[in-house]
C-alpha cells in the first residue's frame, strides 16, 4: 500500500503570511495532484505534477515535486482568508489511474 | 461542461437500514471512481470502473457493500445493511488525464 503523509495536519496564520505544506511518501509516483476541499464539497484540483523536480506556479500558490518524485510541497504567498480548505495531494502511478490520497492539511487564514 | 452530479447531498440512517447513491459522471468519462471520506481523513478509493466494467474493488467491504455502472455512464453505490462505522461522505469522481472532477458528495450518518 502506498502512503502519503502530509504535515502538519493543521495550520492557522495571519492574513498576508507565507505558508508551506508538505506531501511525503517512500513510494514513486508517476503524477502528483493537489487539491482543495471546502466544507461540504468535493476536492477541487489545484495542479498535476508529472516531471521530477517540476515547479509549478498558480498565482500566490507554488507547487514542487521532489526530484526523486516521492514528495512535493505546497507554497501559499501572502495568504487569504479565501486560501482557507483543505489541501490534499494524491499520487498515481498510471495516467488517469487510481489516485491514493493523504489526509491533508487543515490550512485556516484568520483576517 | 457540467461537472458529477450526485444526489442525495445527505441521508440519516439508522444502522442495519440500506441506502443508495447515485452518480451521473462528466459527459464522455470513460473512469468513474467512488470514494469514502471520514471526517479528518482524506478520501479512501471503494471501486474503480473503466466504462461498465470493475477495474478495482479490492478495497470495497463487498459483504455489505456493492456498486454498478450497466450502461457505462451513471454509477450506484449500495449498502446492505449499514453500520455507524459507515457515517462519512461518498464522493463521486470522474477523470481525464489531468486528473479527477468529483461532485459534491453525499454526506451519510447512521446513527
Amino acid at each position: 500500500t502506498q502512503l502519503l503523509e502530509q504535515s502538519p495536519q493543521f495550520l492557522s496564520i495571519q492574513e498576508g503570511e507565507n505558508l508551506t505544506v508538505y506531501c511525503n511518501s517512500s513510494s514513486v509516483f508517476s503524477s502528483l495532484q493537489w487539491y482543495r476541499q471546502e466544507p461540504g464539497e468535493g476536492p477541487v484540483l489545484l495542479v498535476t505534477v508529472v516531471t521530477g523536480g517540476e515547479v509549478k506556479k498558480l498565482k500566490r500558490l507554488t507547487f514542487q515535486f521532489g526530484d526523486a518524485r516521492k514528495d512535493s510541497s505546497l507554497h501559499i504567498t501572502a495568504a487569504q482568508p479565501g486560501d482557507t480548505g483543505l489541501y490534499l495531494c494524491a499520487g498515481a502511478n498510471t495516467n488517469a489511474g487510481k489516485s491514493t490520497f493523504g489526509d491533508g492539511t487543515t490550512l485556516t487564514v484568520k483576517p | 461542461e457540467a461537472g458529477v452530479a450526485q444526489s442525495p447531498r445527505y441521508k440519516i440512517i439508522e444502522k442495519r437500514q440500506s441506502v443508495a447513491f447515485w452518480c451521473n459522471p462528466i459527459s464522455g468519462h470513460a473512469t468513474l471512481y467512488w470514494y469514502q471520506q471520514i471526517l479528518g481523513q482524506g478520501p479512501k478509493l471503494l471501486i474503480q470502473f473503466q466504462n461498465n466494467g470493475v477495474v478495482d474493488d479490492s478495497q470495497l467491504p463487498k459483504d455489505r457493500f456493492s456498486a454498478e455502472r450497466l450502461k457505462g455512464v451513471d454509477s450506484t453505490l449500495k449498502i446492505q445493511p449499514a453500520k455507524l462505522e459507515d457515517s462519512a461522505v461518498y464522493l463521486c469522481a470522474s477523470s481525464s488525464l489531468d486528473g479527477y472532477t468529483f461532485g459534491s458528495g453525499t454526506r451519510l450518518t447512521v446513527v
